[in-house]
């Protein structure tokens, strides 16, 4: 499975946009870009996935490059409870049921 | 629907006892996986089912069982507790069609003294 690459933390202003990259230079022609949050002691949320195409729903919209290796998940207006460690998570068709968390990006959205 | 959900919220246990983590859903949902989470280390898969009477074990499995008899509940046993499992621990749900889309648990925040 492709490895994925993630700044450790970052900060964004409450009210913009929060753009949160992700690299994933060995992403294979099958493989899914996921993500997923996890606020403080809670348990994981999943957000959105994408193959090649950008995706949007309700929480957020991920861009994936044209070569696909690299994405970015944008919170269209972040607010203070989007405060949370966000996964980036690369899984093929036929992996191995397994969703491997790394240590992810711990965003902050200041007032 | 109540979505997934684990008992209990905590538990304190002594090195060597036994108990039970209880995960159950009524989503349907033929996947199910436990999880533990440790401080900077990101979460590890301990076992995971594809559906009833099916299990597997993940990256972590030693020290603990499971079973499945339901497609609903997914219980995870520490056969001998030991402080090194001392964690939290997540139960997760999915379709079978849409396995990396999970539902997560809120977690039992489990403590071996």
């Amino acid at each position: 499975d492709a490895k994925t690459t993630q700044p450790p933390s970052m900060d964004c202003a409450e009210g913009r946009a929060a753009n949160l990259p992700c690299n994933h230079s060995t992403i294979s022609g099958n493989e899914y870009v996921y993500w997923y949050r996890q606020i403080h002691s809670q348990g994981p949320q999943y957000i959105i996935h994408g193959l090649k195409n950008n995706e949007t729903n309700e929480m957020a919209s991920l861009i994936i490059t044209e070569d696909r290796k690299s994405s970015t998940l944008i919170l269209p207006h972040a607010t203070l409870r989007d405060t949370a460690v966000y996964y980036c998570i690369v899984r093929g068709v036929y992996g191995n049921n397994r969703l491997a968390f790394g240590k992810g990006n711990q965003v902050v959205v200041i007032p | 629907n109540a979505g997934v959900t684990q008992t209990p919220k905590f538990q304190v246990l002594k090195t060597g006892q036994s108990m039970t983590l209880q995960c159950a859903q009524d989503m349907n949902h033929e996947y199910m996986s436990w999880y533990r989470q440790d401080p900077g280390m990101g979460l590890r898969l301990i076992h995971y089912s594809v559906g009833a009477g099916i299990t597997d074990q993940g990256e972590v499995p030693n020290g603990y069982n499971v079973s499945r008899s339901t497609t609903e509940d997914f219980p995870l046993r520490l056969l001998s507790a030991a402080p090194s499992q001392t964690s939290v621990y997540f139960c997760a749900s999915s379709r079978q069609g849409a396995v990396y889309e999970q539902f997560f648990g809120p977690g039992t925040r489990l403590t071996v003294l």
